[in-house]
């Protein structure tokens, strides 16, 4: 089946560590988002890209670093810069072919700090 | 710079009452609109959308939702609830770039 998977479901992180979020789609989408949400924040967005070998800073990138090396994948890593980190993340994917508002998720990353 | 804003943090309804969720905008232009669930733990999906034409809008599990623009708001509603509409919904605006801008999101407990 179609979709966007995300890994891992958790993720720990040590002080000092960098870490690194999977998403992965076959829905052959060129375009990818990832997002922070945080309780009663929403979602907030961390980076994005419309290509493979293009990305833009969203509005929270700093402490975060991403890589669009093929189309179908779209790691994060989440840097020792990051004070934060402890977050639900979520990647998402658009057509580009079709309008905004078909972004379609994948099911998250929990990541906490020990 | 554009913003969502939802005023209900949590709402509890009865089983069968009905559901009004609020969203309010701040956006230049004609706003593209959205309305996502999210179950706990899981990514999110599109409930309903309004680009432009008709002011309410229908979306899956019976929900509707009305664009005012007299007054920035485009409520979310339904008119019978069930237990499975249990959920933290968010309401979102299409930015330019293709971004979405989302609201904190309001959590909706159903008493059964």
């Amino acid at each position: 089946d179609g979709g966007i998977t995300q890994s891992p479901k958790y993720l720990f992180r040590k002080e000092g560590q960098n870490v690194t979020l999977s998403c992965e789609q076959n829905l052959n989408h060129d375009a990818m988002y990832w997002y922070r949400q945080d309780p009663g924040q929403g979602l907030r967005l961390i980076y994005y890209s419309q290509i493979v070998n293009d990305f833009q800073k969203g509005d929270i990138a700093e402490g975060y670093s991403v890589s669009r090396e093929k189309k179908e994948s779209f790691p994060l890593t989440v840097t020792s810069a990051q004070k934060n980190p402890t977050a639900f993340y979520l990647c998402a994917s658009r057509d580009r072919g079709r309008s905004i508002e078909t972004q379609y998720f994948g099911p998250g990353t929990r990541l906490l700090v020990l | 710079a554009q913003s969502v804003t939802q005023p209900d943090i949590h709402i509890t309804v009865s089983e069968g009452a009905s559901l009004e969720l609020r969203c309010n905008y701040s956006y230049g232009a004609t706003p593209y609109l959205f309305w996502y669930v999210q179950s706990p733990g899981q990514g999110l999906q599109l409930l309903l959308k309004y680009f432009s034409g008709d002011t309410l809008v229908q979306g899956i599990k019976g929900f509707e939702a009305e664009f005012k623009r007299s007054q920035s708001s485009f409520n979310l509603r339904k008119p019978s609830v069930h237990w499975s509409d249990a959920a933290e919904y968010f309401c979102a605006v299409g930015e330019y770039g293709n971004k979405l801008v989302f609201g904190a999101g309001t959590i909706l407990r159903v008493k059964s």
